[in-house]
């Protein structure tokens, strides 16, 4: 079946620090590739989205490229900021009703 | 737009009695999930309406947890009788379309459930 790996937390960074969070994954087909963030006391919002391989999302200074050769969908951001503190998560959807897959999150904690 | 509503925020039970949880999704969404998120874990998909069918209960434990969508708005989810392990936040989430890539969830803010 269909699985999500991440990194595990908890990641801790000061301000303006670059930041990398692995995610890979295992499909039988073509997934799509997400990352959700959740911020403290908030729900889950989409933060960005590829379709295909090679396609990069980018939302809010964060970026990830979908590389189907090695199965990943790395998060970056250049310079985090106190407020990018939060659990994100890599997810993956497939299927014909996009049965979405979810990592097991990782926190980031950002120190001023 | 108002987001996906969620109630009650917390509750705490004891093993073997019920709990319902209650969903309001945004206007318009035809899409509504149930997610069970477990401490340290990501979130798991329990069940998918589409309108007020079911899509997808593959993982759903049927024998003590139901769910129901009538009028293909609201939707409610139960558990009787729970059990220690059923301890998580249930997630409800909804999408316009059968979630996608052009049509992504929005999720409430979940209710934290613990069992006793």
């Amino acid at each position: 079946g269909n699985s999500v790996t991440q990194m595990e937390g908890p990641v801790t960074l000061s301000e303006e620090a670059f930041l990398t969070i692995n995610c890979t994954y295992t499909a039988t087909g073509y997934p799509s590739l997400f990352w959700y963030v959740q911020y403290p006391g908030e729900g889950l919002q989409l933060l960005l989205k590829a379709t295909k391989a090679d396609d990069k999302g980018s939302n809010k200074g964060f970026e990830a490229t979908y590389r189907k050769e090695t199965t990943s969908f790395h998060l970056e951001k250049g310079s985090v900021q106190v407020s990018d503190s939060a659990v994100y998560f890599c997810a993956l959807s497939e299927g014909s009703n996009y049965k979405l897959t979810f990592g097991k999150g990782t926190l980031l904690t950002v120190n001023p | 737009e108002a987001g996906v509503a969620q109630s009650p925020r917390y509750k705490i039970i004891e093993k073997r009695q019920s709990v319902a949880f209650w969903c309001n999704p945004i206007s318009g969404h035809a899409t509504l999930y149930w997610y069970q998120q477990i401490l340290g874990q990501g979130p798991k998909l329990l069940i998918q309406f589409q309108n007020n069918g079911v899509v997808d209960d593959s993982q759903l434990p049927k024998d003590r947890f139901s769910a129901e969508r009538l009028k293909g708005v609201d939707s409610t989810l139960k558990i009787q009788p729970a059990k220690l392990e059923d301890s998580a936040v249930y997630l409800c989430a909804s999408s316009l379309d059968p979630g996608g890539f052009n049509s992504p969830l929005h999720f409430g803010n979940g209710t934290r459930l613990t069992v006793t």
